[in-house]
């Protein structure tokens, strides 16, 4: 089963907008992370916020964790047509104050951004 | 050089035939993972490996096996391949609970 679950499935938006994508899960986590997918390509990490932090920031984008709400949401600013492509979240469950070390991803958000 | 790469990225293959991935890592992390990925769907852990003596099941390891031949290695197969495993499959490595780095993948069809 899938751990996190993500709103919006797709997004478009127009070049220069803001994106938000919001991710839930189930348990709870040792940290959480994004990745970033281009078509049928491999994944490439984004960002990881662990349980203790709330917000963390990497140029154009900023991570939220909301533990109490078992939300994180992912906003990227000043889209750019560069940031086409499926954006996954990634749970590591807490195994009691450690990592499991294995992931659990979302079904993606796919965001496209218009020139 | 890529530092995970993948081998093969693209097969086609038959009902009940026996199929072998390969994962190649230079980047000396310990921990190995083989990840499916299907249409419209996030990626699934079919077995992961923390290091050469350590195999556990992920998610989805039915129909799957692998072998850890050495920490740079790390071989998915398929004993008897149906066309429901059709899928986009990945391998990934990490370090301690950090980020993983994923492969190009290997587009698997069964007829």
């Amino acid at each position: 089963s899938q751990q996190g679950e993500e709103d919006p499935q797709a997004l478009s938006i127009q070049e220069g907008e803001n994106a938000t994508m919001n991710c839930s899960y189930k348990t709870s986590i040792n940290n959480l992370q994004w990745y970033r997918q281009n078509s049928g390509r491999g994944l490439v990490h984004l960002i990881l916020i662990r349980s203790n932090e709330r917000e963390k920031h990497s140029g154009r984008l900023r991570v939220t964790l909301d533990t109490s709400k078992k939300s994180s949401s992912l906003l990227i600013t000043a889209s750019r047509a560069a940031d086409t492509a499926s954006y996954f979240c990634a749970t590591d469950a807490d195994a009691g104050g450690t990592s499991y070390g294995k992931l659990t991803f979302g079904q993606g958000t796919i965001l496209t951004v218009h020139p | 050089d890529a530092d995970v790469t993948q081998t093969p990225r693209n097969r086609i293959t038959k009902t009940g035939k026996r199929i072998m991935l390969e994962c190649s890592q230079t980047k000396g992390h310990d921990r190995m993972y083989w990840y499916r990925q299907d249409p419209g769907l996030g990626l699934r852990l079919i077995y992961y490996s923390f290091d050469v003596k350590d195999i556990n099941k992920g998610e989805i390891s039915d129909g799957y096996s692998v072998s850890r031949q050495a920490q740079a290695k790390f071989s998915l197969s398929l004993e008897s391949a149906i066309p429901n495993q059709t899928a986009l499959y990945f391998c990934a490595t990490s370090e301690n609970y950090n980020e993983q780095f994923f492969g190009p993948g290997t587009r698997l069809t069964v007829l």
